[in-house]
C-alpha cells in the first residue's frame, strides 16, 4: 500500500532564516505531487505541483520554492523566511492519468516563523 | 473562476441527530467532487470521490450525494467520533489544481 511520510511535524524559525520541508512517498511510481498550505478557517491553497521529476508548476507568487530531485520526493523551501510564511503545510500526492483523481495528504507541517 | 463554498462554517450536533453538509461548486467542466474528514492538527483523510449528477457513495454513518451545483454529505445517526472538520474541493477537467473549501467544523455532543 502507498504511504507518504512529512517532516518534520511542527517547526518555529526566526523569520530571515532558510526553510526545508520535506516529503517522500512510498508504494507507488511516477506520482503527482503536491505542496498545500492551510490558513487557521480557511481552505487549502495550493502552492506546487508536480507531475515528474524536475517538473514544478507554481500557483501563487510567494516566497518559497519547490524541487523534486527523484521520483517520489518533494521538497518545499525557502531562501529567506517572512512572518507571513507561517502556517499548516501539507504535502499530498495522487496517480498520474487514469480516472483516480484524489491526493492523499500527509499529516502536516506547523510551521511558526517568529 | 472555478469555486467551492461549504455550508454552514460549523455545525453542533447532539449524538443521534442526523444532518446535513452542503458544499456548491462552480467549476468548468468537473473531473471530481471530493470529500475529506481532518482531525485538528492532522492532514486531511480521503472519504469519497464523486463524478457525475446522481452519484451516491456510502461509508459507515456518511453518505455523499452529487448534483450539478451541490454535493451534499449526510450524516446518519453521528456519534462524538465524528466530530472533525469535512472539507469538500472539486478538480476540473484536464487540471491538476484541486480548489477546496473552507471546511465544516462538526461537533457532535455525547
Amino acid at each position: 500500500s502507498q504511504t507518504i511520510h512529512q517532516w518534520p511535524a511542527t517547526l518555529v524559525q526566526p523569520v530571515g532564516s532558510p526553510l526545508s520541508l520535506e516529503c517522500t512517498v512510498e508504494g507507488t511510481s511516477n506520482p503527482n505531487l503536491y505542496w498545500y498550505r492551510q490558513a487557521a478557517g480557511r481552505g487549502l491553497q495550493l502552492l506546487f505541483y508536480s507531475v515528474g521529476i524536475g517538473q514544478i508548476s507554481s500557483e501563487v507568487p510567494q516566497n518559497l520554492s519547490a524541487s523534486r530531485p527523484q521520483d517520489r520526493q518533494f521538497i518545499l523551501s525557502s531562501k529567506k523566511l517572512l512572518l507571513s510564511d507561517s502556517g499548516f503545510y501539507l504535502c499530498a500526492w495522487s496517480n498520474p492519468g487514469g480516472t483516480d483523481t484524489e491526493a492523499f495528504f500527509g499529516q502536516g507541517t506547523r510551521l511558526t516563523v517568529v | 473562476e472555478d469555486q467551492v463554498t461549504q455550508s454552514p462554517e460549523a455545525l453542533r450536533l447532539q449524538e443521534g441527530e442526523s444532518s446535513s453538509l452542503n458544499c456548491s461548486y462552480t467549476v468548468s467542466g468537473l473531473r471530481g467532487l471530493f470529500w475529506y474528514r481532518q482531525d485538528p492538527g492532522k492532514g486531511p483523510e480521503f472519504l469519497f470521490t464523486l463524478y457525475s449528477a446522481g452519484e451516491e457513495k456510502e461509508k459507515e454513518r456518511l453518505k455523499a450525494t452529487l448534483t450539478k451545483k451541490e454535493s451534499f454529505l449526510h450524516i446518519t445517526a453521528p456519534k462524538p467520533e465524528d466530530s472533525a472538520t469535512y472539507l469538500c474541493a472539486v478538480r476540473a477537467r484536464g487540471g491538476f489544481k484541486t480548489i477546496f473549501g473552507a471546511g465544516t467544523r462538526l461537533f457532535v455532543k455525547a
